[in-house]
């Protein structure tokens, strides 16, 4: 799988749109790159993931770039509630791709009042 | 619909000492996982199951057992407990591989071994 980099940590104020970046130079055709959130040591939660099509859900937006080396995370208009450890993650498709994701140090995104 | 749950919560070992760490999802969901996060990092894969009977080792195996013998039930067994074992436990679930389809979360399994 391809490595991430991201950020240690970010601080974004609250009402104001939050945007993560992830670097996945190495990134090859067929891995998707896919975002979960951890709230205060509760268990990761799925936002959104992608192939080469900016995505856009009900929480957040997904820009991936044309190259696919590098992708932005954008909360629209972040909340306190929106303060967590953010991980980006590249996988693809190996062996039936059943062995789960693998999850970084990610990014602690730190919303102010 | 309760999800994936964990129990116990919380957790003090001996040194030596073995215990199981349940995990249960009511969502009929064919892959299970377990993952552990030690302080300040990332998750770390233990096992996991494409389906009942079927399991395999992930990243850190090691004094770890599991087994799956109903599409719902994916326990955790820690033989004779190390300090290093000391962590959160997070099981999850997710109904194809977690590459189409996103991972659901329990809320963790605190363990500390003394």
């Amino acid at each position: 799988d391809a490595k991430t980099t991201q950020p240690p940590s970010m601080d974004c104020a609250e009402g104001r749109a939050a945007n993560l970046p992830c670097n996945h130079s190495t990134i090859s055709g067929n891995e998707y790159v896919y975002w979960y959130r951890q709230i205060h040591s509760q268990g990761p939660q799925y936002i959104i993931h992608g192939l080469k099509n900016n995505e856009t859900n009900e929480m957040a937006s997904l820009i991936i770039t044309e190259d696919r080396k590098s992708s932005t995370l954008i909360l629209p208009h972040a909340t306190l509630r929106d303060t967590a450890v953010y991980y980006c993650i590249v996988r693809g498709y190996s062996g039936g791709g059943a062995d789960g994701l693998t999850f970084g140090k990610g990014t602690h995104l730190i919303i102010q009042p | 619909n309760a999800g994936v749950t964990q129990t116990p919560k919380f957790r003090i070992l001996k040194i030596g000492q073995s215990m199981t760490l349940q995990c249960a999802q009511d969502m009929n969901h064919n892959y299970m996982y377990w993952y552990r996060q030690d302080p300040g990092m990332g998750l770390k894969l233990i096992y996991y199951s494409v389906g009942a009977g079927i399991t395999d080792k992930g990243e850190v195996p090691n004094g770890y057992n599991v087994s799956r013998s109903t599409t719902e039930d994916f326990p955790l067994r820690l033989e004779l407990a190390a300090p290093s074992q000391t962590s959160v436990y997070f099981c999850a679930s997710s109904r194809t591989s977690g590459i189409t389809g996103e991972l659901f979360f329990g809320e963790g399994s605190r363990l500390t071994v003394l």
